[in-house]
């Protein structure tokens, strides 16, 4: 059965902290992904991975950065939280493209942020 | 930005009813796919269409993506109390980067 675990279901830090957020995949996946889920905003893409140490912006990229030093590791580093930063967080993998395929997402259960 | 729009935001039907829910998007396509999301968890694909395709079944499930319209609709027949759940749709486009863009989702609850 295909996974994707983030080490944290709820999280709370402080204003200033530096937060890292941990997603593995067992799926020997080329491709991770950091989403943030708000209500009313749906999912916005933060930052993803197409392979190890290859990174790039999403949508969203300001105030976070993110590490790949292993193919089934995606690491969301906060460098200093703050309150604005509150949300659920979604890691997700998937396999690339090849003629034919298409690019479904395996997703983790989320961790939930709290900044103080 | 969002791509993707979904209508209703929220929507509320007798267990046993069919449950309808829309979206449209902005930019072309290579396909368009649906993920339901438990509360307080992970999203799960459900269905893809892909962009030459009209109509695609699954189950209970039925979608339909019109392209000249850029839209799609997502129909849940028969529906349990189990399919409360929130729905989204995404997108992949047609410039092969491998990203989906997600839309903003409808919550469905079924009422018993």
């Amino acid at each position: 059965d295909v996974k994707v675990t983030q080490s944290s279901r709820y999280l709370v830090k402080r204003t200033g902290e530096k937060v890292f957020l941990e997603c593995v995949q067992d799926m020997d996946h080329e491709n991770m992904f950091w989403y943030r889920q708000d209500p009313g905003l749906g999912l916005r893409l933060i930052y993803f991975s197409y392979d190890v140490k290859m990174k790039e912006k999403g949508d969203i990229p300001e105030g976070y950065s993110v590490s790949r030093e292993k193919k089934e590791r995606f690491s969301l580093i906060l460098e200093s939280a703050s309150t604005n930063q509150t949300s659920m967080y979604l890691c997700a993998s998937s396999s690339p493209l090849v003629a034919g395929s298409y690019n479904e997402q395996f997703f983790g259960p989320g961790t939930r942020l709290t900044v103080l | 930005s969002q791509q993707g729009e979904e209508d209703p935001q929220a929507l509320s039907i007798q267990e046993g009813e069919n449950a309808t829910m829309n979206c449209s998007y902005k930019t072309s396509i290579n396909n368009l796919q649906w993920y339901r999301q438990n509360s307080g968890r992970g999203l799960v694909h459900l269905i893809l269409i892909r962009s030459n395709e009209r109509e695609k079944h699954s189950g209970r499930l039925r979608v339909t993506l019109d392209t000249s319209k850029k839209s799609s609709s997502l129909l849940i027949t028969a529906s349990r109390a189990a399919d409360t759940a929130s729905y989204f749709c995404a997108t992949e486009s047609n410039f092969g980067n491998e990203k989906l863009t997600f839309g903003t989702g409808t919550r469905l609850t079924i009422i018993p």
